[in-house]
């Protein structure tokens, strides 16, 4: 089986400052992570993954993503918010061991970024 | 361009009546996917099929139904059976496999009344 867990439903951050969004994974072998976006009434839009190799993921929009296989973490972060960023973020994650060729993903149950002025 | 659409945005149902709701993608992807979403609750797969003429159930199928007839199409159905359809649907496509992401549709809100 996998799972993620996103921690914190709500994370509020001023606009230029540094933001953190959580991801904790659990899954037999090895991990492919994801982080997702979605507006208001919106699908959502892929950010970044993680399949191998460097730790430090970038993705769209100044997004990155650290991996972190001890601590089975995969948190995202940006240097400096926007209130653009706001908006419902998900973290994923798939296993070749869980499923073969249907590539399913597991959500987390989404974090609620705020970027206030 | 390349995408998903799913149609319509908004849908009302009235109690004991099946909908359908339409997906389709032209990004030539192998498999496809129907997410449901929750407030709080994040995305649950509905069914997922990974080629056509086959589909599988997945962890909340119950009152719901699919077919795959066309590699770029991906029906939904709900069924009277399902006792609280009330949800925003998410269908998704990629390329298969564990380490490709997925690209959504824009959602259909269905509301019952």
């Amino acid at each position: 089986a996998q799972s993620v867990a996103q921690p914190e439903d709500q994370v509020n951050v001023a606009e230029g400052n540094p933001l953190t969004v959580k991801c904790t994974y659990s899954v037999s072998g090895n991990p492919y992570l994801f982080w997702y976006v979605q507006y208001p009434n919106r699908g959502l839009q892929f950010l970044l993954k993680y399949i191998t190799g460097d730790n430090l993921v970038k993705g769209s929009y100044g997004f990155e993503a650290e991996f972190n296989k001890s601590q089975t973490s995969f948190h995202l972060k940006k240097p400096s918010a926007l209130v653009s960023d706001s908006a419902l973020y998900f973290c994923a994650v798939s296993s070749i061991l869980y499923n073969t060729n249907a590539g399913k993903s597991t959500f987390g149950d989404g974090t609620t970024l705020t970027v206030k002025p | 361009d390349g995408g998903i659409t799913q149609s319509p945005k908004y849908l009302f149902r009235k109690e004991g009546q099946n909908v359908t709701l339409s997906c389709e993608q032209n990004l030539n992807h192998d498999a496809m996917y129907w997410y449901r979403q929750d407030p709080g609750q994040g995305l649950r797969l509905i069914y997922y099929s990974q080629i056509v003429n086959d589909f599988q159930k997945g962890d909340i199928a119950e009152g719901y139904s699919v077919s795959r007839e066309k590699k770029e199409s991906f029906p939904l159905t709900v069924t009277s059976a399902q006792k609280n359809p009330t949800a925003f649907y998410l269908c998704a496509s990629s390329q298969g496999g564990p380490g490709i992401g997925y690209t959504f549709g824009s959602g259909t809100r269905l509301t019952v009344v």
